[in-house]
């Protein structure tokens, strides 16, 4: 099967600018969930979709970041304005349902923000 | 919110020793406990993962153990070769509805020759 596919792989832009990243799941995964990964630490979920309902936002600055879901499938994650903390990957990963089961990462959209 | 703390940051082993990295939470909610390896500039991908109803998983060289009294999980590896060698993330997963997962900052495990 197909993996998780998120585009673009990498981005610079420069502070103050804005930026939106794609991603497309597993075909039928109904769960859709967006990482923040900096170097050197863990993904930080920033935002967890159950088809196209919001499970999750705790962690989502929500005065710059957005995201979506449409018809609960794709998704993207825009970012405006853009800030240096900013530089990091963003990972798109998918899984089956909500329940306790596999998560398959996309290949990361590399953000540097100058 | 969930709190994972990972430890050690590093670990440095000789091929054919075991490893062990831990993880502690801090929600005893979390019910649902994957680990994932991440090689360097690849995405992270599943390598096992323990439920809470389960003390002890095992995946030929590869075993997870789970203790929910203490809130502590640790991942062992045994005889480990070169291709071992990346860096490996625990997370703790709460159910609210869908299971939401935490990560730890990650261990960097170097397999020497």
């Amino acid at each position: 099967e197909a993996g998780v596919a998120q585009s673009p792989r990498y981005k610079i832009i420069e502070k103050r600018q804005s930026v939106a990243f794609w991603c497309n799941p597993i075909s039928g995964h109904a769960t859709l969930y967006w990482y923040q990964q900096i170097l050197g630490q863990g993904p930080k979920l920033l935002i967890q979709f159950q088809n196209n309902g919001v499970v999750d936002d705790s962690q989502l600055p929500k005065d710059r970041f957005s995201a979506e879901r449409l018809k609960g499938v794709d998704s993207t994650l825009k970012i405006q304005p853009a800030k240096l903390e900013d530089s990091a990957v963003y990972l798109c990963a998918s899984s089956p349902s909500g329940g306790p089961a596999t998560q398959y990462f996309g290949p990361g959209t590399r953000l540097l923000v100058l | 919110g969930e709190n994972v703390e990972q430890h050690p940051s590093t670990l440095s082993v000789q091929e054919g020793d075991s490893a062990v990295i831990k993880c502690t939470y801090s929600d005893s909610a979390s019910n649902y406990f994957p680990w994932y390896k991440q090689e360097l500039g690849k995405r992270p991908q599943l390598i096992i993962d323990i439920r809470s109803n389960v003390g002890e998983k095992k995946d030929q060289r590869i075993a997870v153990t789970l203790n929910k009294t203490a809130k502590h999980f640790s991942l062992h590896i045994t005889e480990t070769q070169p291709e071992d060698s990346a860096v490996y993330f625990c997370a703790a997963s709460i159910s609210r509805g869908s299971y939401i997962p935490t990560f730890g900052r990650g261990t960097s495990l170097i397999v020497h020759p």
